[in-house]
């Protein structure tokens, strides 16, 4: 059975300071995906990982993928309060039919303070 | 910019009661998922319909739950004799399902239940 482990699952940080958010995933995959979810609301996607050394980039974040190391990491340099959020994890498990559900971490709980 | 669309977006009931949840995906999108999501949790998978098809609902939590798609476009979820521990927000997703799309999935804002 996949398991997908982020660590930590909570961050307090200061504005201005970088930081690594870690996912590790238990079996093989072809793809992962970082979420944000903001307190009530529905989840937005981030990025999309597809190979071994992928890396992405959008603003303040950056993601990258080890699949052979089975891990993402997803960097926040200088942060500011808007970055403030839970951020998911996520990694496809195939089953019938071409099913690709998601399988997520249980997140990571960041909070930026001035 | 129509993205995914839940309704309703909250639903309180009593224990016992049958509640049923809507979602209408992204109009090209041809993947549906649902998913439950429990506090401080990841969400969970449930099910899968590509199309009108259901091939995938091994992973529905018992067979309370039940999902269709009759025509290809938009799902219903219906939990049966609701308990206590059904509270959570239901999240639709679609995805296009086509190789340049990497399947990414978008998700619906999610219809929260509670269980008296």
């Amino acid at each position: 059975e996949l398991k997908v482990e982020q660590n930590p699952l909570f961050l307090s940080m200061q504005e201005g300071k970088n930081y690594t958010i870690y996912c590790n995933y238990s079996t093989t995959s072809d793809r992962l995906y970082w979420y944000r979810q903001d307190p009530g609301k529905s989840l937005e996607s981030l990025f999309v990982l597809l190979s071994n050394g992928a890396v992405k980039q959008e603003g303040r974040l950056m993601a990258s993928l080890d699949t052979k190391a089975r891990l993402s990491t997803l960097h926040i340099t200088a942060a500011v309060h808007d970055l403030s959020a839970t951020y998911f994890c996520a990694v496809p498990v195939y089953s019938g039919g071409g099913a690709d559900g998601l399988t997520f971490g249980k997140g990571t709980h960041l909070i930026i303070q001035p | 910019d129509t993205g995914v669309s839940q309704d309703p977006r909250h639903k309180i009931t009593k224990r016992g009661q049958n509640v049923t949840f809507r979602c209408d995906p992204i109009s090209e999108h041809n993947r549906l998922y649902w998913y439950r999501q429990t506090l401080g949790q990841g969400p969970e998978f449930l099910t899968y319909f590509q199309n009108e098809a259901q091939l995938e609902k091994s992973r529905l939590l018992s067979d309370r739950f039940s999902a269709e798609r009759p025509k290809g476009s938009f799902s219903t979820l219906e939990i049966q004799r609701t308990e206590q521990g059904d509270s959570a927000l239901y999240l639709c997703a679609s995805s296009l399902g086509r190789g340049d799309s990497y399947n990414e999935q978008f998700f619906g804002p999610g219809t929260r239940l509670t269980v008296l």
